[in-house]
């Protein structure tokens, strides 16, 4: 069966700190993945999407940026954390996109 | 862009009642979703629907997917304590990815 693992759970950074979020899947091949963020209180935005190595689209221009070196695996990376990037990521992963499958999510709180 | 605009943002249940929230869009989605996030989880899918029209249960919940393919609605009957928690409708966008809804927060009343 798939199964989706992302790690940390909860990561406290300071500003200015660098930040890698990782993400895989087991149990499928090729899928599509994808990193959200959802601040607290409202809803899930779409940061970066990937149909396959090295393939990476991002949705918003922002201080992240993101990477797929192997088929599984996904990781989301910041040079520099600004405040402004705290909030609940989340990993998900989808096959042909229909029901996407999401990870337990990293609360990352920077101060 | 392609936008849901998801109702009520959040409402107060008593176990025991019926819950309606619904999904609409000014654009035509192919596939409606129906995402539950419990807190400090990531979402679940509850529902899928692939056809317009079509109308799926799932236990206590009850979802259709609208005959013009821009709206949804879900529907929970008798509700329980665990029933609360964010739940997020999604529709497929014209370019495959899904597009969600800002989530409707079920919270118990006090």
């Amino acid at each position: 069966s798939q199964t989706i693992h992302q790690w940390p759970a909860t990561l406290v950074q300071p500003v200015g700190s660098p930040l890698s979020l990782e993400c895989t899947v087991e149990g499928t091949s090729n899928p599509n993945l994808y990193w959200y963020r959802q601040a607290a209180g409202r809803g899930l935005q779409l940061l970066f999407y990937s149909v396959g190595i090295g393939q990476i689209s991002s949705e918003v221009p922002q201080n992240l940026s993101a990477s797929r070196p192997q088929d599984r695996q996904f990781i989301l990376s910041s040079k520099k954390l600004l405040l402004s990037d705290s909030g609940f990521y989340l990993c998900a992963w989808s096959v042909f996109q229909y029901g996407y499958t999401f990870g337990s999510g990293t609360r990352l709180t920077v101060v | 862009g392609q936008q849901l605009n998801q109702s009520p943002q959040s409402m107060f249940i008593q176990e025991g009642e019926d819950v309606s929230m619904n999904c609409t869009s000014s654009s035509i989605f192919n596939t409606w979703l129906w995402y539950k996030q419990d807190p400090g989880e990531g979402p679940v899918l509850l529902i899928a629907l692939y056809k317009a029209g079509e109308l799926t249960s799932n236990g206590r919940l009850t979802a259709q997917f609208g005959i013009t393919r821009k709206d949804s609605f879900l529907n929970i009957s008798a509700s329980i304590p665990s029933d609360v928690g964010i739940y997020f409708c999604a529709g497929e966008g014209s370019q495959g990815n899904l597009i969600f809804g800002k989530g409707t927060k079920l919270s118990v009343k006090p």
